[in-house]
């Protein structure tokens, strides 16, 4: 079983769409949560990042942590096409160790007009 | 500017060659990766160095070997290229060591063996 699930997709919305992105995990020591945009042919950028449990909002982007059921999500209003691209969810330990990102698969995402 | 820049773009090299995909960043951080995304866009880390010094090394086939000449610079050199190494390789960096610092990528650099 790997650390980081994730579905791969993908994912084809109509523009205006809410997109739910998601990945599970295994190991309970992840404490940073991340996720990361990637267009094609370009490096991931960081989109969103959270420190245990919670919500996060930024616009029209909220990232959640269930750490309980051990489920991240990432939530899309008013998608555009722009917003076209592969979402890796990101995960870290705990601070105190030497930083080292666990990705998903990632989720290829598609926002048609 | 770009942040974390990484030559060349593409790279195509026959079996056995060897080959090497510079990196450099001007965010004046500490510390810097090299991260391989495989066909399936699984990315995973190969190396971290954190002021030159290497602090990660993920099972890496030793044909693989970075180099750090100073902090802004973390360099991959790949002897006896096998088809197998044919991915993406991203460098990145962060302002520090420790889990909670953002990391940075490149645009990548994609290497084909043939």
């Amino acid at each position: 079983q790997k650390e980081v699930e994730q579905d791969p997709g993908p994912l084809s919305v109509p523009e205006g769409a809410i997109v739910s992105l998601n990945c599970t995990y295994s190991n309970s020591a992840f404490q940073y949560f991340m996720w990361y945009r990637q267009y094609s042919r370009k490096g991931p950028e960081l989109l969103m990042y959270t420190y245990s449990s919670g919500n996060k909002e930024d616009g029209r982007f909220t990232a959640q942590v269930d750490k309980s059921s051990k489920y991240i999500s990432l939530f899309i209003r008013d998608s555009q096409p722009s917003d076209s691209a592969t979402y890796l969810c990101a995960l870290a330990v705990e601070a105190g160790t030497a930083s080292k990102l666990t990705f998903g698969t990632g989720t290829r995402l598609q926002v048609t007009l | 500017d770009t942040a974390v820049s990484q030559t060349p773009k593409y790279l195509v090299t026959q079996m056995g060659n060897d080959k090497s995909i510079k990196c450099e960043q001007n965010l004046g951080h500490d510390t810097m990766y090299w991260y391989k995304q495989d066909s399936k866009k699984f990315l995973k880390i190969m190396f971290s160095y954190n002021n030159k010094e290497l602090i990660i090394n993920e099972t890496v086939p030793n044909r693989f070997s970075p180099k750090s000449p100073d902090k802004a610079h973390l360099n991959l050199h790949i002897n006896s290229l096998e088809l197998g190494d044919s991915a993406v390789y991203f460098c990145a960096s962060s302002q520090g060591i420790l889990s909670g610092n953002t990391i940075y990528f490149g645009e990548g650099s994609w290497l084909t063996v043939v």
